[in-house]
């Protein structure tokens, strides 16, 4: 199974601020993701993260929000851009090995 | 649209009494479905992959199972570090390897 580190494992920041999420895969993995989670709700996928290319993002997601990066097949960054109080939850990177999709330790953010 | 509904929302058990929780999925054609344990405030642990219907896995005191409409988590005797939110997710066949995620069951062990 991948292992997967992401950080900061925590923030707090200032609205109209940006912070930037690393998640680090310790093997080759097929695709990697990113998840948003609101206290007490399921996960709410953000976008994939292609490879070499401009990842592809989900209805209400948008670039100049959440741009995305991924340079090689085992790390990717997840950017919060102009940050506000409803961008406060956990960020969550996953990464898919053959069929089976592993999870950061994710990142919760408090936006102030 | 690939849904999963799992129930119940919130379970409340004492110590060593034994229960199931309970996914249903629609999906058009199943790669696979996966359960995860999630503790508060950290990203989802991975339990188990299930493939095909009577298919069966287990670890410690989880057991899941799959039939073509539903999975179960059972629970055998839990223990308080058992409390945690247990996520079904789905893939489906011939898609991408983007999983469908249900809301969870929130797991409750009193001691």
């Amino acid at each position: 199974s991948a292992v997967i580190s992401q950080k900061p494992s925590r923030d707090i920041c200032q609205r109209g601020t940006s912070l930037t999420i690393q998640c680090q895969v310790d093997s080759q993995v097929t695709m990697m993701f990113w998840y948003r989670q609101q206290p007490g709700q399921s996960l709410t996928l953000i976008a994939t993260a292609n490879q070499g290319s401009e990842a592809t993002y989900e209805s209400g997601f948008v670039i100049d929000k959440f741009p995305i990066s991924r340079p090689n097949l085992t790390f990717s960054t997840l950017t919060v851009s102009n940050m506000s109080p409803e961008d406060s939850s956990i960020y969550l990177c996953s990464a898919t090995q053959d069929t089976e999709a592993f999870f950061g330790q994710g990142t919760r953010l408090t936006v102030v | 649209e690939d849904q999963v509904t799992q129930s119940p929302e919130a379970l409340r058990l004492q110590e060593g009494e034994s229960s199931s929780l309970n996914c249903s999925y629609t999906v058009s054609g199943l790669r696979g479905l996966f359960w995860y344990r999630q503790d508060p405030g950290k990203g989802p642990e991975f339990l188990f992959t299930l493939y095909s219907a009577g298919e069966e896995k287990e670890k410690e005191r989880l057991k899941a199972t799959l039939t073509k409409k539903e999975s179960f988590l059972h629970i055998t005797a839990p223990k308080p570090e058992d409390s945690a939110t247990y996520l079904c997710a789905v893939q489906a066949a011939g898609g991408s390897y983007i999983p469908t995620f249900g809301r969870g069951t929130s797991l409750i062990v009193h001691p």
